[in-house]
C-alpha cells in the first residue's frame, strides 16, 4: 500500500465550482498533515497545514479523520489561479511523505 | 520575504561524473533537507540535517549521496558518480525552531547523460 495515496485527476472544473480533494495514509502513526500546491516545474509550497479539528483559510477548507486515515480539501468558488497540482503531504518525524498530487485545472 | 536559493538551475552532467549541488537555507533555520522529484513522480525524501549532521536519511541516500554545511550559509549536496537515473528535480528545503512549514528552495534541475 502507497504510503499517501491520491486521486491523480485531472480535476477539470469551471471558474467558480466547489471542487474537493481526497487523500489516504498508510501510517497510523503520522502527526503532522499538510496540503501543498505544485505548480508546473516549480516547488511545493504550503497551501495549509490541516488539523484534526478541520480548518479554513478563506476559500480553502481541510478536514483529518485520524480513524479512517484520511484527508481532504475543499476549494470554494475556484479560480483560474487555482490551476496546480494539490499535494496531500504527511509526516512523522519532520521527514514529509508526499502523494502523487491531483491536477486541477479550472477552465473560463 | 526571506527565501531558500539554489544554484545552479540546471546542471547537465555526464555518467559518471560528481555534481555538487548548492543550497543556501533561510539565515535563521536550523533544520535542512533534500528531496528529489523524477519527472512526472512524486516528491521524494531524500535526508534531514541538523546541528552538523544528518538526522534521518532514505534509501535512495545511498554511498554516492553526501551533504555538507562548509560554512554557516550553504547546504550541499554531492552525487558522487552519477547514474543516468539520477536525473530529477533536486529541491532543498529549511525549518525554522519551532516552525512546521518547510520553505523550499525552486531546485536544481540534474541531467545525466
Amino acid at each position: 500500500r502507497k504510503e499517501v495515496e491520491q486521486d491523480p485527476g485531472p480535476f477539470n472544473v469551471p471558474e467558480g465550482a466547489t471542487v474537493a480533494f481526497n487523500c489516504t495514509y498508510s501510517n497510523s502513526a503520522s502527526q503532522s498533515f499538510f496540503w501543498y500546491r505544485q505548480d508546473c516545474r516549480k516547488e511545493p509550497k504550503l497551501l495549509m497545514s490541516v488539523y484534526s479539528s478541520g480548518n479554513e483559510d478563506g476559500r480553502f477548507t481541510a478536514q483529518l479523520n485520524r480513524a479512517s486515515q484520511y484527508i481532504s480539501l475543499l476549494i470554494r468558488d475556484s479560480k483560474l489561479s487555482d490551476s496546480a497540482t494539490y499535494l496531500c503531504v504527511v509526516a512523522n518525524t519532520d521527514k514529509l511523505i508526499f502523494g502523487t498530487g491531483t491536477r486541477l485545472q479550472v477552465f473560463p | 520575504e526571506p527565501e531558500v536559493t539554489q544554484t545552479p538551475s540546471h546542471q547537465v552532467t555526464q555518467m559518471g561524473q560528481e555534481v555538487i549541488l548548492r543550497c543556501v537555507p533561510i539565515s535563521n533555520h536550523l533544520y535542512f533537507y533534500w528531496y528529489r522529484q523524477i519527472l512526472g513522480q512524486k516528491v521524494e525524501f531524500l535526508v534531514s540535517f541538523y546541528n552538523n549532521e544528518i538526522s534521518e536519511k532514505s534509501e535512495i541516500f545511498d554511498d554516492q549521496f553526501s551533504v555538507e554545511r562548509p560554512d554557516g550559509s550553504n547546504f550541499t549536496l554531492k552525487i558522487r558518480s552519477t547514474k543516468l537515473e539520477d536525473s530529477a528535480m533536486y529541491f532543498c528545503a529549511s525549518l525554522g525552531q519551532g516552525g512546521n512549514e518547510q520553505f523550499f528552495g525552486p531546485g536544481t534541475r540534474l541531467t545525466v547523460l
